[in-house]
């Protein structure tokens, strides 16, 4: 399946900042998937990435709060900007896997904290 | 809107029992996956499921379709403490989305 690198792993931020998210795949993939995950809840799709083209977002996420870069096939960024302590979640990304049929690969996640 | 409830939230089983979790949904999906997510990592694919009705085995997992495509089973045999975990069942919608569960958590005691 496809590996995937996010970073970071971690990270507590400030009200009011802004925080980076980069995730690195090891393979061309045409759409890449930004999630959220509350704690102790599931996940909720942010929005679809696609290369070369303006992200897609889900109802009640907008752009100017989670800006999204997709430079290339293999990298992209999810930004979380102006921060709040209801942005404290775990946020993922993942792509489809062509290598398992209708399979789809995660990264590890980033724990984001805001105080 | 699309809505996937797993039944139970929350299980607490001694090792060696057995158990199943439920997915049900009143749409249908073109194909439904089954993750397992332990803490500080993302979900883990552990089966898809296509056809209406199609039961797949992986080891002591058993996972069932239903003829309409709009939920499915996990049973797990004889539980182990490595089972352990969140698991998630996911839906395919008609754009190629994954719509997730509302995940049931499994803890298995030694």
């Amino acid at each position: 399946s496809a590996v995937i690198s996010q970073k970071p792993s971690r990270d507590i931020c400030q009200r009011g900042t802004s925080l980076t998210i980069q995730c690195q795949v090891d393979s061309q993939v045409t759409m890449m998937f930004w999630y959220r995950q509350q704690p102790g809840q599931s996940l909720t799709l942010i929005a679809t990435a696609n290369q070369g083209s303006e992200a897609t977002y889900e109802s009640g996420f907008v752009i100017d709060k989670f800006p999204i870069s997709r430079p290339n096939l293999t990298f992209s960024t999810l930004t979380v900007s102006n921060m709040s302590p209801e942005d404290s979640s775990i946020y993922l990304c993942s792509v489809e896997d062509k290598r398992t049929p209708h399979g789809y690969t995660f990264g590890s996640g980033t724990r984001l904290t805001v105080v | 809107t699309q809505l996937l409830e797993q039944s139970p939230q929350f299980l607490s089983i001694q090792e060696g029992e057995n158990l199943t979790v439920y997915c049900n949904s009143s749409s249908v999906f073109s194909s439904l996956q089954w993750y397992r997510q332990e803490p500080g990592e993302g979900p883990v694919l552990l089966v898809t499921v296509v056809t209406g009705g199609e039961v797949k085995k992986l080891k002591r997992l058993t996972f069932q379709f239903g003829d309409a495509r709009k939920d499915s089973s996990l049973h797990i045999t004889a539980a182990q403490p490595g089972d352990t975990g969140l698991y998630l069942c996911a839906g395919m919608d008609s754009s190629y989305k994954l719509i997730f569960g509302s995940g049931t958590r499994l803890l298995v005691r030694p």
